[in-house]
């Protein structure tokens, strides 16, 4: 059974950069599309991003100026990066595994990511 | 990119009411479609991909059908577990979009 775990600050402060991991356990990283999405408290899902085992990527426009994922094989987990943080980015940031016939087919728990002075 | 719309945003329905969500997309659709539950405080799940294949485990009340720009999601049979948020999802030109959520409450 695969498992993802996201871990990371839970506050971080505004113009700064968040930066959470996620870690993959009961599979190896290597074969699949891993995917990062965000829920602002009380509202939808929204698509961040996903990025290839072996290093190529693809962002949601809207946040890609922003957006750096990247991906440890070694050590079975992916990581994304988001700058300049506002208000608007604080939300629950969740970790998937992307499968192109299935789509998200395993998450993590999520993790709240809160942006505050 | 393709927007998702969902209908109604809100439900309000019995245990044992029969349950159709709708997703309207402004393109038309491909076949790299999703639902998904979520539950309050939890990730969401998995439950048809394909626009039509039940993920493993997912009991048989659900059930998703459509092509070209709507998709819909049944539940047979509301479960006192099935009370939750659900989601589409698709894969357009390599970004994913999700719909707005249509939340199925207890009447």
């Amino acid at each position: 059974q695969v498992q993802l775990q996201e871990s990371g600050p839970g506050l971080v402060k505004p113009s700064e950069t968040l930066s959470l991991t996620c870690s993959v356990s009961g599979d190896s990283i290597s074969g699949y599309y891993w995917s990062w999405i965000r829920q602002p408290p009380g509202k939808g899902l929204e698509w961040i991003g996903y990025i290839y085992y072996l290093g190529s990527t693809n962002y949601n426009p809207s946040l890609k100026s922003r957006v750096t994922m990247s991906v440890d094989t070694s050590n079975n987990q992916f990581s994304l990066k988001l700058s300049s943080v506002t208000a608007a980015d604080t939300a629950v940031y969740y970790c998937a595994r992307y499968d192109s016939r299935k789509q998200l087919d395993y998450w993590g728990q999520g993790t709240l990511v809160t942006v505050s002075s | 990119d393709i927007q998702l719309t969902q209908s109604p945003s809100f439900l309000s329905a019995s245990v044992g009411d029969r349950v159709t969500i709708t997703c309207r997309a402004s393109q038309v659709l491909n076949t790299y479609l999703a639902w998904y539950q979520q539950k309050p405080g939890k990730a969401p799940k998995l439950l048809i991909y394909g626009a039509s294949t039940l993920q493993s485990g997912v009991p048989s009340r659900f059930s998703g059908s459509g092509s070209g720009t709507e998709i819909t999601l049944t539940i047979s049979s509301l479960q006192p577990e099935d009370f939750a948020t659900y989601y589409c999802q698709q894969l357009n030109r390599y970004h994913l979009t999700f719909g707005g959520g249509t939340k199925v409450e207890i009447k």
